[in-house]
């Protein structure tokens, strides 16, 4: 069965801190792993990681994968308030998609 | 707005009461999925259409009943469902890209979901 864990499960920092977010797997035939932000109701889609070593990038966040112990992390450096947030890890395997319970995020001013 | 709407925002049945949920893409997209969110649990996914055609049910009770009349809509048939059913009900919408075999979950838009509460 896939399988796909998260940590922490939740976080409180303060504005202008770095935090790492991660989020592990295991799962058959694995084609992506996908990162979103989820502030009270819609996920929003931040990124897709395929390749192993390769950082994405967008601003303040960034990611990366590695496919050989089969972990990804997501960065968030100079958090804001805005920052605060469910963050979603989820791997495609096969033609399905495993989501991880997610990270829960406060940023305190 | 992501281009994807869902409507009721907000719904509450009884066990008997057949409801439909419904969601509109209005972005041009050939595929649209059902997530179910449950409190302290991960987002399921629910079902798959790809160009009008169901290509994933994720082992979901037939009390479910998905329907894709056309590439802009996507239904969700609910009849005689649990209190357990109770959860957040995500529509979202991609573009399937060419000939890829896969689907491109990254390209995804979320609706603001549905808030069901079954008694």
């Amino acid at each position: 069965e896939d399988k796909v864990v998260q940590s922490p499960l939740s976080l409180v920092v303060h504005e202008g801190d770095t935090v790492t977010l991660n989020c592990s797997y295991e799962v058959t035939n694995f084609r992506s792993l996908l990162w979103y932000k989820q502030e009270k109701k819609a996920p929003t889609f931040l990124f897709m990681l395929t390749s192993s070593g390769i950082e994405k990038k967008s601003g303040r966040l960034s990611s990366i994968l590695d496919k050989k112990e089969l972990f990804s992390i997501l960065n968030i450096t100079a958090t804001q308030t805005g920052d605060s947030a469910v963050y979603l890890c989820a791997v495609e395997g096969g033609s399905k998609l495993t989501f991880g319970k997610g990270i829960t995020l406060s940023v305190r001013p | 707005e992501t281009g994807v709407t869902q409507t009721p925002r907000h719904l509450v049945m009884g066990m008997t009461n057949k409801k439909s949920l419904k969601c509109e893409q209005h972005l041009g997209h050939n595929a649209m999925y059902w997530y179910k969110q449950s409190a302290k649990k991960p987002l399921e996914l629910m079902f798959v259409y790809n160009f009008k055609e169901q290509t994933e049910n994720n082992s979901v009770p037939s009390r479910f009943s998905p329907e894709c009349p056309n590439s802009s809509h996507l239904f969700l048939h609910l009849h005689t469902l649990q209190p357990e059913d109770s959860a957040l009900y995500l529509c979202a919408s991609s573009q399937r890209s060419g000939t890829s075999n896969g689907i491109p979950y990254n390209e995804q838009f979320f609706g603001p979901g549905t808030r069901l509460t079954v008694l």
